[in-house]
């Protein structure tokens, strides 16, 4: 089991390029997660998919869009790179059992605007 | 909305002392609790989780106890290794629907030999 892998590690961008970050789970869990950490800040939710086929916004959705490509895979998509978007971005996945849920993390992608 | 507060760091404790890292929560209804750590370069780990008032959650030496009284869910260890330094995240996640967690900022601890 590799748990969650994330791709690439590590990136740098000009302002207004685009790219997608990757992001797969072999845990079999429903639902997937899109954080960046800044900061000072903990982490804060761009993005999450219930299950296959869902997706929904967090708290700090804007300049981002997400694919649910199938039960295993979640990408993020910055369409514009801004230097705001300078962070660590990290993918989770969860399952629920009962009232009981545990994230698990991949190892986060480092991404910087110029 | 969800918040979480912990306290601010960064801590520095010398080896062997007793450690204690602060959060509180605000929260509707009855969320469930988390403390994730995250090594130097890596991803966040789940350190140890309650779901309901007066749970204990405890794991390698650490443990946190469900307040709902004081909305709180402190972190705490009786004796820190220098292997403990890390970053805590003190998080939470409300009752239905796959909506994610809510972190606090973080609480960087450095344990001294």
């Amino acid at each position: 089991n590799a748990g969650v892998t994330q791709t690439p590690k590590f990136q740098v961008l000009k302002t207004g390029q685009s790219m997608t970050l990757q992001c797969a789970q072999d845990m079999n869990h429903n639902s997937m997660y899109w954080y960046r950490q800044d900061p000072g800040m903990g982490l804060r939710l761009i993005y999450y998919s219930a299950s296959e086929g869902t997706t929904d916004k967090g708290e700090v959705p804007n300049g981002y869009n997400v694919s649910r490509l199938n039960k295993r895979e979640f990408s993020l998509r910055l369409e514009s790179a801004a230097p705001s978007q300078t962070s660590v971005y990290f993918c989770a996945s969860s399952v629920i059992v009962g009232y009981q849920e545990t994230q698990y993390f991949g190892p986060g992608t480092r991404l910087l605007v110029l | 909305g969800n918040s979480v507060t912990q306290m601010e760091g960064p801590v520095t404790l010398s080896e062997e002392a007793f450690l204690t890292i602060n959060c509180t929560y605000t929260a509707t209804g009855y969320p469930s609790l988390f403390w994730y750590v995250q090594y130097p370069g890596e991803g966040l780990q789940l350190l140890l989780k309650a779901t309901k008032a007066d749970d204990k959650g405890s794991n390698k030496g650490f443990e946190a106890t469900y307040r709902k009284e004081t909305t709180s869910f402190h972190l705490e260890k009786g004796s820190v290794q220098v292997s403990d330094s890390a970053v805590y995240f003190c998080a939470l996640r409300g009752r239905g629907g796959a909506d994610g967690l809510t972190f606090g900022k973080g609480t960087h601890l450095i344990i001294q030999p």
